[in-house]
């Protein structure tokens, strides 16, 4: 079942700019994961936060975690046309091998 | 990284056929394969869970009867459609770690099947 829910559910920036998605969750999680999918095609995994993190940088990515709030953010930094794609957060639970998707955010990012 | 395969990328089939979508992992062995099923613009819902040696766990709501799940080996986990419907239409997406614990899944590129 879906349990995160993403926001915004579309967002269109200019290159250069920051581009951040908001994703809220119901359950406890071990960890957090964001995906990214381009139209089409399977999914690439961005980065993993643990429930004990709050926060993580990869690259131009950075994510926070607030496990009080059950929710996380995706801060991608001077976006480029090629970040245009739909992110979807992923949770999984202690115990348990699934995962639950949110419902994703589409940017677009134009030239 | 890890590298998982999917084949075919595209079918198209008449009602009423089967259709088989294999799932490969590359160069690790996978002892839990996923599979999820995408409609155009919605999020990944996962179908079932797939362990090598043994039977498939399904999601609620998904018919084991027709969506036949076989994981024979530790690379590769399959997907059958029976009877497929032109409701069966969508885009079917594989995943693959070799943990067995949730983190990170390797996705495959996916498989979109059409039934007219």
């Amino acid at each position: 079942s879906q349990q995160g829910e993403e926001d915004p559910q579309a967002l269109s920036i200019q290159e250069g700019e920051n581009a951040t998605m908001n994703c809220s969750y119901k359950t406890s999680i071990n960890n957090l994961q964001w995906y990214r999918q381009n139209s089409g095609r399977g999914l690439v995994h961005l980065i993993l936060i643990r429930s004990n993190e709050r926060e993580k940088h990869s690259g131009r990515l950075r994510v926070t975690l607030d496990t009080s709030k059950k929710s996380s953010s995706l801060l991608i930094t001077a976006s480029r046309a090629a970040d245009t794609a739909s992110y979807f957060c992923a949770t999984d639970r202690y115990g348990y091998s699934t995962l639950t998707f949110g419902k994703g955010t589409m940017l677009l990012v134009s030239p | 990284g890890a590298v998982v395969s999917q084949h075919p990328s595209r079918v198209i089939c008449k009602s009423g056929t089967s259709v088989k979508i294999e799932c490969r992992s590359l160069d690790f062995q996978a002892t839990t394969m996923f599979w999820y099923r995408q409609f155009p613009k919605q999020s990944l819902m996962l179908m079932a869970t797939s362990n090598e040696g043994s039977k498939a766990t399904y999601e609620q709501g998904v018919e084991k009867d027709k969506f036949l799940i076989n994981h024979a080996s530790l690379t590769l986990s399959t997907l059958t459609v029976t009877s497929a419907h032109p409701e069966d239409s969508s885009f079917y997406i594989c995943s693959a770690n070799d943990h067995g614990g949730g983190r990170e899944q390797f996705f495959g590129p996916g498989t979109r099947l059409t039934v007219l």
